[in-house]
Formats: structure tokens, C-alpha cells, sequence
């Protein structure tokens, strides 16, 4: 089973449209980290954001902000008025301190905004 | 300047033929990672390493070696190329495993035909 789901593969909106990226994970361990990064078309992977799961606090960082609710194993981003600068692949990923290879990547969402 | 740095970053090689991709990193991270990218599988651990000398398995090791002599290297060998290895492979490193966010590379293409 997956442990990190983006089920949306791929987004489009319009620049200035908000648009949210979901992020489902699955473990059983009660310490974990969350992450997202982004993928822009030059390739290399950017770090946006960790989350640990004692920490339920909704982040905001621009027009960045993040979702964090245990209760539906749910880590959302929401880009708020999107710009072109923002589309790139983003990815989810889920970090368990139990375990040897225990860094799980979503197969991410791929984000197109259009002028 | 400071950052993680992959040669070649983009290699074509023949099925069979041994390949090494390279990966340099100037923060004196411990932990150092190989990763590979493929459509429909997001990226995929292959070995990491915790310190020089000490390397493990992650998801995906078979057909890849690593290793560690010094804290700043970290080369895969690909020991026979085989078609089903064609990928983006990324390498990246971070102060811990779990716990801190990674830096990456910015990949390397390779294709085995």
C-alpha cells in the first residue's frame, strides 16, 4: 500500500486562482514528519515545508500555506493567487523514525498555471 | 560554492556496461542519499549513508553499489546497466535522516539502451 497518496496527478488553473494539492499518508508510528517540495522544470527538488505530528498548526508563508490535520492523515497545500512561477511537480513526503528506509515520496502532482 | 553538486548530468551507456554517476557535496552533511525518479513512482531510495563508510540499502537497491570514503563523496555504480535502470537519478544530502529536510541535486538523465 502507498504509504504517501497524491491521487491528483495533474492541475491546471488560471493565474490568480487558488489551488490546493492534496497529500494523504499512512503509518502507524505516532512521531513522524511530513514534507513537501517542489520540482520546477530545471528539475532539481526545493524544500518547502516539514511538518512533525506533534505539531497541528496550520502554516502560512506567503501565498504558501499548509493543512495538517491528523484526524484524516491529511497534509494539503494550498497555493493562494497562483502565479506562472508556481507550476512545477510537487511532491508529499512522509518521514517514520522507526525502520531502516523509512523516507516515503508521494508520486506527486504536477501543477500548470496558466497565464 | 556551497551545495550539492551530480556529474554527469546526462549519460547515455550501452546494456551491460558498468556506470558511475557522481555526487559531491560541500555542507558536511552526514547523511547523503541516491534516489531515482520514474513516472508513476514519484522518487524511490536506493542506498543512503550515515557517515563515511557506513551505507545502507533503501527501497530499490538491487543492481546498484555506493560507497562513502569520504564524508563530501558519495558515487552509484551502476556494476551492469541494465534498460529497466534508465531513470533520474537524484542525490541529496541533510544533517539527519528523518528529521531534517534534504537537499538535492539537480539529477542526472540516464538512459541505457
Amino acid at each position: 500500500a502507498q504509504k504517501v497518496t497524491q491521487a491528483q496527478t495533474e492541475i491546471s488553473v488560471v493565474e490568480k486562482e487558488d489551488v490546493t494539492l492534496d497529500c494523504v499518508y499512512e503509518t502507524r508510528d505516532t512521531t513522524y514528519y511530513l514534507f513537501w517540495y517542489k520540482q520546477p522544470p530545471s528539475g532539481e527538488l526545493v524544500f518547502l515545508i516539514r511538518r512533525n505530528s506533534f505539531d497541528e498548526q496550520n502554516e502560512i508563508s506567503g501565498r504558501y500555506s499548509w493543512n495538517f490535520q491528523k484526524s484524516t492523515s491529511s497534509f494539503n497545500f494550498t497555493i493562494t493567487a497562483s502565479q506562472v512561477v508556481d507550476s512545477a511537480v510537487y511532491f508529499c513526503a512522509l518521514s517514520e523514525l522507526t525502520g531502516a528506509n523509512n523516507l516515503f515520496f508521494g508520486t506527486g502532482t504536477r501543477l500548470t498555471v496558466i497565464p | 560554492d556551497a551545495g550539492i553538486t551530480q556529474s554527469p548530468r546526462y549519460k547515455i551507456t550501452e546494456t551491460g556496461r558498468q556506470v558511475t554517476l557522481m555526487c559531491h557535496q560541500t555542507w558536511s552533511h552526514s547523511y547523503m542519499f541516491w534516489y531515482r525518479q520514474d513516472l508513476g513512482h514519484g522518487l524511490r531510495l536506493i542506498y543512503y549513508s550515515a557517515a563515511a563508510d557506513i551505507t545502507d540499502k533503501g527501497e530499490v537497491p538491487d543492481g546498484y553499489v555506493v560507497s562513502r570514503s569520504k564524508t563530501e563523496n558519495f558515487p552509484l555504480t551502476l556494476e551492469s546497466a541494465t534498460r529497466s535502470q534508465t531513470s533520474v537519478y537524484f542525490c541529496a544530502s541533510s544533517e539527519s535522516f528523518q528529521t531534517t529536510e534534504a537537499f538535492f541535486g539537480q539529477g542526472t538523465r540516464l538512459t541505457v539502451v
